[in-house]
């Protein structure tokens, strides 16, 4: 089945910086990439998504990349604030129906 | 986006006792549902895939026989802890996704945090 890895499993970057969290699949089938943003307690939301006919994606501050050959997939946050401080999941959807199979998380600090 | 709704959002239970959680796609219809499981700092693990109208399919290493799926209709999908102890406090998360298979986000229950004391 599929698995996923995700790194770093904790990051802190001061207000302004970037943040880059990578992962890594290993089902050549999985053929879409969502990532989730959790806040303490609460159910995850969905920040952003790529599918494996796109190489890369933004939606203002947020980014995702992929490679495909490699099975990497990247989130890169811009221009940080502290409301982005969460947990975010990286994780991998296989072709044969919805099963998603989540990353570790990232907790990312942003320090004012 | 799609709602899901989750039910109750929190639970204490004493040991030995059953709970149940439901799940409900409130503006679509979920021909299959997902249930999640959270450990704190962790993150989500399958539990099981559930199909409308038929048995759901457990993921490797979770008793069928204590985590009791039911998903009757399309736009319900209920979670038995059967005699629950102290290791099986946990969040309990149901997600959903409409739309063919391959394709569509999934859109999350708000949480199901059950205590067994």
């Amino acid at each position: 089945g599929e698995n996923v890895e995700q790194h770093p499993s904790t990051l802190s970057v001061q207000e302004g910086d970037s943040a880059v969290i990578k992962c890594t699949y290993s089902d050549s089938a999985s053929n879409y990439f969502p990532w989730y943003k959790q806040e303490l307690g609460k159910r995850p939301q969905l920040i952003i998504d790529i599918r494996s006919n796109v190489g890369e994606k933004k939606d203002q501050r947020i980014a995702v990349t992929l490679n495909k050959t490699a099975k990497h997939f990247s989130l890169h946050i811009t221009e940080t604030q502290p409301e982005d401080s969460a947990v975010y999941f990286c994780a991998a959807r296989d072709t044969g129906g919805f099963k998603t199979i989540f990353g570790a998380g990232t907790r990312l600090f942003v320090k004012a | 986006g799609a709602v899901v709704s989750q039910h109750p959002s929190w639970v204490i239970c004493k040991s030995g006792t059953s709970v149940k959680i439901e799940c409900r796609s409130l503006d679509f219809q979920a021909t299959t549902m997902f249930w999640y499981r959270q450990f704190p700092k962790q993150s989500l693990m399958l539990m099981a895939t559930s199909n409308e109208g038929s048995k759901a399919t457990y993921e490797q290493g979770v008793e069928k026989d204590k985590f009791l799926i039911n998903h009757a209709s399309l736009t319900l999908s209920t979670l038995t802890v059967t005699s629950a102890h102290p290791e099986d406090s946990s969040f309990y998360i149901c997600s959903a996704g409409p739309g063919q298979s391959g394709t569509g986000e999934l859109f999350f229950g708000e949480g199901s945090r059950l205590t067994v004391l």
